[in-house]
């Protein structure tokens, strides 16, 4: 069994200052695990993935995450907020076996004022 | 490379009609295929899977059926809509892994349903 916690439902920052957008997961076997971007009324962009190589993962425009199996932790991070980065994220990990199905986190809202 | 198409974008349906959903992913062979609902604030849903031509599998059981009629090809389905079907619905591709660890889906940009 796998689940994701996506512990914050908001958050919101001011432009030029970082973001951390929080993530915890439960697997019964070494997950693969993503970060999902999706603007309003579009389909998801994966930002970044982990899957057991190096445990700091670096995305697209410039968000990163770090997998931390003791903390079994996976939070997103960005040095400086842009306004292009409001949005919705949703954390993600993956199954183990012959079908990738993932499971989702309920999703993080981003707020990004100026 | 790999695109997946899903349309239509928008949809608006009465209580009762019938609903045929497409998708078609392009530039890959023998996909895992999804389609997902995602509500306000619940994040998303999987609705059906599929590893092959005619191999469906359903995770929540509800007024939806899906098929695949063609290896890039997945079709969400209904005979006769509710009101509580509405949603945002997204179709979704991945990579065949065997038994190796789960890898990414791709997404499609979304089929908005409002059912009245």
């Amino acid at each position: 069994a796998q689940s994701v916690t996506q512990l914050d439902s908001h958050v919101s920052v001011s432009e030029g200052t970082p973001v951390l957008l929080r993530c915890n997961y439960s697997s019964s076997y070494s997950p693969s695990l993503f970060w999902y971007v999706q603007h309003p009324n579009k389909g998801l962009q994966l930002l970044l993935k982990y899957t057991s190589a190096a445990t700091l993962v670096k995305g697209i425009n410039g968000f990163e995450a770090e997998f931390k199996k003791s903390e079994t932790s996976f939070h997103l991070t960005k040095p400086s907020a842009h306004m292009s980065d409001a949005a919705e994220y949703f954390c993600v990990v993956s199954s183990f076996g012959g079908y990738s199905t993932l499971t989702f986190g309920k999703g993080t809202m981003l707020l990004v004022s100026p | 490379s790999q695109t997946i198409h899903q349309w239509p974008a928008t949809l608006v349906q009465p209580v009762g009609s019938p609903l045929s959903l497409e998708c078609t992913v392009e530039g890959t062979s023998n996909p895992n295929l999804y389609w997902y609902r995602q509500a306000a604030g619940r994040g998303l849903q999987l609705l059906f899977y599929s590893v092959g031509i005619g191999q469906i599998s359903s995770e929540v059981p509800q007024n939806l059926s899906a098929s695949r009629p063609q290896d890039r090809q997945f079709i969400l389905s209904s005979k006769k809509l509710l009101l509580s079907d509405s949603g945002f619905y997204l179709c979704a591709w991945s990579a065949y892994t065997g038994i190796r660890a789960g890898t990414e889906a791709f997404f499609g940009q979304g089929t908005r349903l409002t059912v009245v």
